[in-house]
């Protein structure tokens, strides 16, 4: 079954340093989201794409973070430079422009902790 | 921002009993709901979905209730089993966005062998 790809599973990195995060989605879903995860709460999205384009941003901490996917397939989340508030799961989701469900496949996710 | 939130943060049950959870939302424009269970380490994963035109769905083991005129979700679950110990999400679409959700707090089930 074809899974959502994250990299790395688990990252610890120092304040005022820059952190990058891959995610591979679903081969053909032309949706790919970022969600930040807090421990104990539930997903928040940081930012949708439609192939190659930002459909929603408006969540994402701009200052510090980005995220681009040039091709439309892979995408890369970046912070720079990390805070300690940053520490949480960055998860990676997608999905097809089926409008019959709007089921998101979710990756493992990447665990960040910055000290 | 909408609100999705939990009625209860932990739930415990023996094996084998059925389990509810519930969710409350606000938007009473939300038209979409997705179920979601996430093991410890993982991400979350599809359980089950409904639309606002629906009362109830079933899938395997799965039952999920919408009342609309109180704007509450529940999750059932029967014969719990081991393995149905997560923490389980509802997520609330907005119509103007289908394909984007907010997600509630979540309920992590326990179940006691």
């Amino acid at each position: 079954e074809a899974e959502v790809a994250q990299s790395p599973r688990y990252k610890i990195t120092e304040k005022s340093q820059a952190v990058a995060f891959w995610c591979d989605p679903i081969s053909g879903h032309a949706t790919l989201y970022w969600y930040r995860q807090i421990l104990g709460q539930g997903p928040e999205l940081l930012v949708q794409f439609q192939d190659e384009s930002v459909v929603d941003d408006s969540q994402l901490p701009k200052d510090r973070f980005s995220a681009e996917r040039l091709k439309g397939v892979d995408s890369t989340l970046k912070i720079q430079p990390a805070e300690l508030g940053d520490s949480a799961m960055y998860l990676c989701a997608s999905s097809t422009p089926d409008r019959s469900s709007y089921e998101q496949y979710f990756g493992p996710g990447t665990r960040l902790t910055v000290t | 921002g909408e609100s999705v939130g939990l009625h209860l943060p932990t739930l415990s049950v023996q094996e084998g009993d059925n389990s509810i959870i519930n969710c409350a939302y606000s938007n009473s424009a939300s038209d979409y709901f997705i179920w979601y269970k996430q093991e410890s380490g993982k991400g979350p994963q599809f359980i089950i979905d409904i639309r606002s035109n629906m009362d109830k769905r079933q899938g395997q083991r799965v039952t999920v209730l919408l009342n609309k005129t109180v704007k509450h979700l529940s999750l059932q679950i029967a014969a719990t089993q081991p393995g149905d110990s997560a923490v389980y999400f509802c997520a609330e679409n907005k119509s103007q966005r289908g394909n984007q959700f907010y997600f509630g707090t979540g309920t992590s089930l326990t179940v006691i062998p």
